[in-house]
């Protein structure tokens, strides 16, 4: 069975540009995830979703953030404008309830 | 709030090694407890679980006993391998309440051949 996919794996930038990543959850989970990680700030939960309604928002570092769920299969968070302090791995993870899982991450990195 | 306390890293150990990780949680309830591990490059991935006080959670020749009464869910193993060597998470979740993961902060983990 295909996991959770994350694209792109490998993302650079520069500084005031958009910058979108997609994740495809497994068939079936209801719930999605979104992480950022760093070295500083460790792993940090931005916003979930359930049935494609977004539950908590309440990580998303700033405006500059936003997620979107169109439909069970497909979720985004963009960026716009990224700045370098945005450089991190995000993760993105699924679940029907209970335990997660993960994507591979992508890796974004902004000049 | 809830929250998950883990033992700070980096943590060395040579091969063959008896390992312990130490995680404590602070919850309003009884949480499921887990123990997710990272290796290099790659997402969080689930290592073991348990549901309720006393239940021990076992993989890979890792052990985690749920224990109420000192809050804590401590990860041991008794002969490490070079190929453990990962990043590991302590985690809780309240099934049914906000089913909201809270993970610790992570413990890195180098063993050495």
């Amino acid at each position: 069975d295909a996991g959770v996919i994350q694209s792109p794996r490998h993302e650079v930038t520069e500084m005031g540009q958009e910058v979108t990543l997609r994740c495809k959850p497994i068939s079936g989970h209801d719930y999605l995830f979104w992480y950022r990680q760093t070295m500083m700030r460790g792993l940090e939960l931005l916003i979930y979703f359930n049935n494609n309604v977004p539950i908590d928002d309440s990580g998303m570092p700033e405006d500059r953030f936003s997620a979107k769920m169109p439909n069970a299969s497909f979720s985004t968070l963009k960026i716009q404008p990224s700045e370098p302090r945005d450089s991190a791995v995000y993760f993105c993870a699924s679940t029907p309830g209970g335990e997660l899982f993960f994507g591979e991450g992508s890796r974004l990195t902004v000049l | 709030g809830d929250s998950v306390t883990q033992m700070e890293g980096p943590v060395t150990l040579s091969e063959e090694a008896f390992l312990t990780i130490n995680c404590t949680y602070t919850a309003t309830g009884y949480p499921s407890l887990f123990w997710y591990v990272q290796y290099p490059g790659e997402g969080l991935q689930l290592l073991l679980k348990a549901t309720k006080a006393d239940d021990k959670g076992s993989n890979k020749g890792f052990e985690a006993t749920y224990r109420k009464e000192t809050t804590s869910f401590h990860l041991e193993k008794g002969s490490v391998q070079v190929s453990d060597s990962a990043v590991y998470f302590c985690a809780l979740l309240f099934m049914n309440r906000d089913d909201k993961i809270i993970f610790g902060k992570g413990t890195r983990l180098h063993i050495l051949p």
